[in-house]
């Protein structure tokens, strides 16, 4: 089956940038998607398509996808950012397709 | 805005069935647009899918819950429901639903607030 690995956590001071990457066997031919989860909160969509925002989510937030790894940018990070973040893709030749990361945690300091 | 709502006991015992129920309002469940899934998160660990379900009925299951799990739907009252049985302290999670999109590469958006289910005697 098809397997995402991030990075456990990742720190970053705020008003800087703070990059999450997820990697998997040839990630760019797929679309990835982002979840922000806050503590005691529901995942929420932060990135879809690799690169779109929906609605309402800040345009400091960014996505990109190439190769092995996609990546989450998270530009002038707020202490309010401060969460786990999941990527997710389809896989239709795993079962079950729908696959996620381990998660990250991002940390403001 | 579509808003998912779990409801459903919080607290199961061992080899029992599991019975959670998700309530959608602000959109109707018989969108042709969209599956209806489940995903639980153990306490402090990451997300799995459980499976979804389209309003016809038609549905998919993790296989490694596939033998445990039904997901209902119930077009009449905008709901869809989990059942998983036999359950085990390793069933122990917070259980969201969402709805999931029918692109070729889907994604889940809303989820529901999530409700913690604990497997205890």
């Amino acid at each position: 089956s098809y397997v995402l690995t991030q990075p456990p956590s990742v720190s970053v001071a705020p008003g800087k940038t703070a990059r999450i990457t997820c990697g998997g066997n040839n990630i760019g031919s797929k679309s990835v998607h982002w979840y922000q989860q806050k503590p005691g909160q529901a995942p929420v969509l932060v990135i879809y398509y690799d690169s779109d925002r929906p609605s309402g989510i800040p345009e400091r937030f960014s996505g990109s996808n190439s190769g092995n790894t996609a990546t989450l940018t998270i530009s002038r990070v707020e202490a309010g950012d401060e969460a786990d973040y999941y990527c997710q893709v389809w896989d239709s030749s795993s079962d079950p397709p729908v696959v996620f990361g381990g998660g990250t945690k991002l940390t403001v300091l | 805005q579509l808003q998912l709502q779990e409801s459903g006991p919080g607290l199961v015992k061992p080899s029992e069935t599991l019975s959670l129920t998700c309530t959608v309002s602000g959109g109707s469940i018989s969108s042709t647009n969209y599956y209806w899934g489940w995903i639980r998160q153990p306490p402090g660990k990451g997300l799995e899918y459980i499976g979804t379900i389209y309003y016809s009925g038609s549905t998919y299951y993790n296989p490694s819950l596939k033998s445990r799990v039904t997901i209902s739907v119930d077009t009449s009252k905008n709901q869809f429901s989990l059942k998983l049985s036999s359950v085990t302290a390793a069933d122990t999670a917070v259980y969201y639903c969402a709805r999931r999109t029918t692109v070729t590469h889907p994604w889940f958006d809303p989820w529901g607030q999530g409700t913690l289910v604990t497997v205890s005697s």
